[in-house]
Formats: C-alpha cells, structure tokens, sequence
C-alpha cells in the first residue's frame, strides 16, 4: 500500500493567516492526490481533487499544489469555519489510502 | 441533491457479522459511479475498505483479507456491507460513500454521515 504522510500533524493559526499541510506519498502517485476537509462528528469533504482541482461549491481560498510524491493544500485567508481536520488520500492506485489528517485549531 | 444514509447495529459481538445498508437518494446506483465504504477510528485513522460498481464488479482493501463482502439492489437504489468475524478492531464510525473517478482512482464526492459500530460482547 503506499503510505502517505501529512505534515505538520496539528497546526494552530489565525483568522486571516495563510496556512499551508504539506502531503508526501511513499512511491510516485503523478496527480491522483484529494484533500477533505472533516469537522468534528461530520464525514470528510471532497475539497481538491486530482492535486489541484477545486471541488464545486468550494471557495476559491483553498488551492492545492504538486505531484510525484509531494503535495501542499494552502488555505489563503483562514475563516472561522475553516478550522477543522484535513486529509490527503492517494487515488493512484487500489487501496486508496489517506494521510494521518492535520488539525488546523485556532491560535 | 445526492444524500446517502447508513443504517445497521451499532453493537456487533466478536465473531459475528457486521451488516450495513447505505440508502441512496437523489442519484439513481445503476447510472453509475463507484458506491464504497470508508470507516474511522481513532487507532487507525481513515481506511478505505472497498467499493461496488453498479455492474455488481466489486473491489475491496486487501488488509481485511477475504472478511468484507460488498453488493448492490438497484431496485432499492442500496449497497451493503458485511464484514465477518469482527474484532474489537473493527470498532469504528462507518461512512458509505459515492465514488467519482475510476476502478482504482477512486475518491469520494458524496458521504453519508457515518454510523458508529461497537463490537463488544
């Protein structure tokens, strides 16, 4: 399976703050790479999918980056709404698999 | 607005099956996509654990080796899991999902909200 791992693994930040979650897969994935948002007792949600394409009704302050093995999700100009933990998932190959998450909390 | 709905046991006894049907609404199985199953706990963060095509072909995450069985009612616009011989290991928030993508670029664009699963005698 490849392992995908997420960097850092909490993060604390400010409303208004530019935040950047770094994703590195263990083997070349090209751009099969997604990243979900999931708040507390919700299921995950689709945000970017294949490295940098936005998912509809998303807004346009989350972008997504890279390929090969490393990915970076940034969050332009943090709203209150976007704390939450994000997950990075391989969809390079059976079995998907996801990184360990990134807490974004509130400084 | 495509929703999807877990329904099932929220307590399983080891050795015993774990059974969950996912209702879907406003999207029609049989005109495609990939329906899975994802589950969550807390020792083992998110895990895909397989899905179906509306053809019936299936796919699931060899970790659980030959325990998951997956299947499809068009008729009833569901999709079920059976997942036997459960542990304390199986314990976990389980999601049904829609997947966009292919055969193996699978990820999901649509999720129910999740049913906790107990395995405990």
């Amino acid at each position: 399976d490849i392992q995908m791992t997420q960097s850092p693994s909490s993060l604390s930040a400010s409303v208004g703050d530019r935040v950047t979650i770094t994703c590195r897969a263990s083997q070349t994935i090209g751009m099969y790479l997604n990243w979900y948002q999931q708040k507390p007792g919700k299921a995950p949600n689709l945000l970017i999918y294949a490295a940098s394409n936005l998912e509809s009704g998303v807004p346009s302050r989350f972008s997504g980056s890279g390929s090969g093995t490393d990915f970076t999700l940034t969050i332009s100009s943090l709203l209150p709404e976007d704390f939450a933990t994000y997950y990075c998932q391989q969809s390079y190959n059976l079995p998907p698999t996801f990184g360990q998450g990134t807490k974004l909390e509130i400084k | 607005q495509v929703q999807l709905q877990e329904s099932g046991p929220g307590l399983v006894k080891p050795s015993e099956t774990l059974s969950l049907t996912c209702t879907v609404s406003g999207y029609s199985i049989s005109s495609g996509y990939y329906w899975g199953w994802i589950r969550q706990s807390p020792g083992k963060g998110l895990e895909w654990i397989g899905s179906i095509y509306h053809s019936g072909n299936t796919y699931h995450n060899p970790s659980l080796k030959s325990r998951v069985s997956i299947s499809v009612d068009t008729s009833r616009n569901q999709f079920s899991l059976n997942l036997n011989s459960v542990t304390a290991a199986d314990t976990a928030v389980y999601y049904c999902a829609r997947g966009r993508g292919s055969t193996t670029n699978w990820y999901s664009d649509y999720c129910g909200q999740g049913t906790l699963v107990t395995v405990s005698s």
